[in-house]
């Protein structure tokens, strides 16, 4: 079965400090991951997708496949990264993507 | 600007009626989706459309219809047979059988069903 679980539904941290969230899928073959983000009063938009290794605005997700995570990690938290973030899987079939519950990230000074 | 626009931005029914969430994009992409947002639950896969006249069923369609009639245009057909219609619905977009296209969301249309 296709599924994402996000085990935090709230992570709460101060400014400065490092931030993971949480990202386990269940996928047979090899998994197309994505994270993205919600900011208050704003779309919901991607912040980073597993296929391209990037950086962006600090964070940065590595597959692990024998652990199946695909965490969210940046070394120093910034006020303005709080925000609903998502982990997203693409479906077996190509087609859409599976999301997960969503953690919400508050960054406090 | 351009994007996908979602409309209305709030809407409210009666029980027992259908309704009808508007979803219209300009980004000339394929493929189309619908998700439903509760808190607590994520966003599930409604229903998604990658060519005009094609659309599949997602994780939780029962209680909703959709039509593809038109590229730019995927209206969502929340029935009264959707046992828990209230929820915040968001509608999406992205380049098809692209694997490194995102998904481009609208704003999305709260529903409150009385």
């Amino acid at each position: 079965a296709q599924r994402v679980t996000q085990p935090e539904k709230l992570l709460s941290v101060f400014k400065g400090a490092p931030v993971e969230l949480k990202c386990n899928y269940s996928y047979s073959g090899s998994p197309e991951l994505f994270w993205y983000v919600q900011y208050s009063r704003q779309r919901l938009q991607l912040l980073l997708r597993h296929i391209s290794r990037e950086s962006i605005k600090g964070f940065t997700a590595d597959l692990n496949k024998g652990e199946t995570s695909f965490h969210l990690k940046k070394p120093f938290a910034q006020e303005e990264d709080s925000a609903m973030y998502y982990c997203a899987l693409r479906n077996q079939a190509g087609t859409a993507l599976i999301f997960g519950k969503g953690t919400t990230l508050s960054v406090s000074s | 600007d351009g994007g996908i626009t979602q409309s209305p931005k709030y809407l409210f029914r009666k029980e027992g009626q259908n309704v009808t969430l508007s979803c219209e994009q300009n980004l000339n992409h394929d493929a189309m989706y619908w998700y439903r947002q509760d808190p607590g639950q994520g966003l599930r896969l409604i229903y998604y459309s990658q060519i005009v006249n094609d659309f599949q069923k997602g994780d939780i369609a029962e209680g909703y219809s959709v039509s593809r009639e038109k590229k730019e245009s995927f209206p969502l057909t929340v029935t009264s047979a959707q046992k828990n219609p209230t929820a915040f619905y968001l509608c999406a977009s992205s380049v098809r059988q692209d694997y490194n296209s995102p998904l481009h969301f609208g704003n999305g249309t709260r529903l409150t069903v009385t």
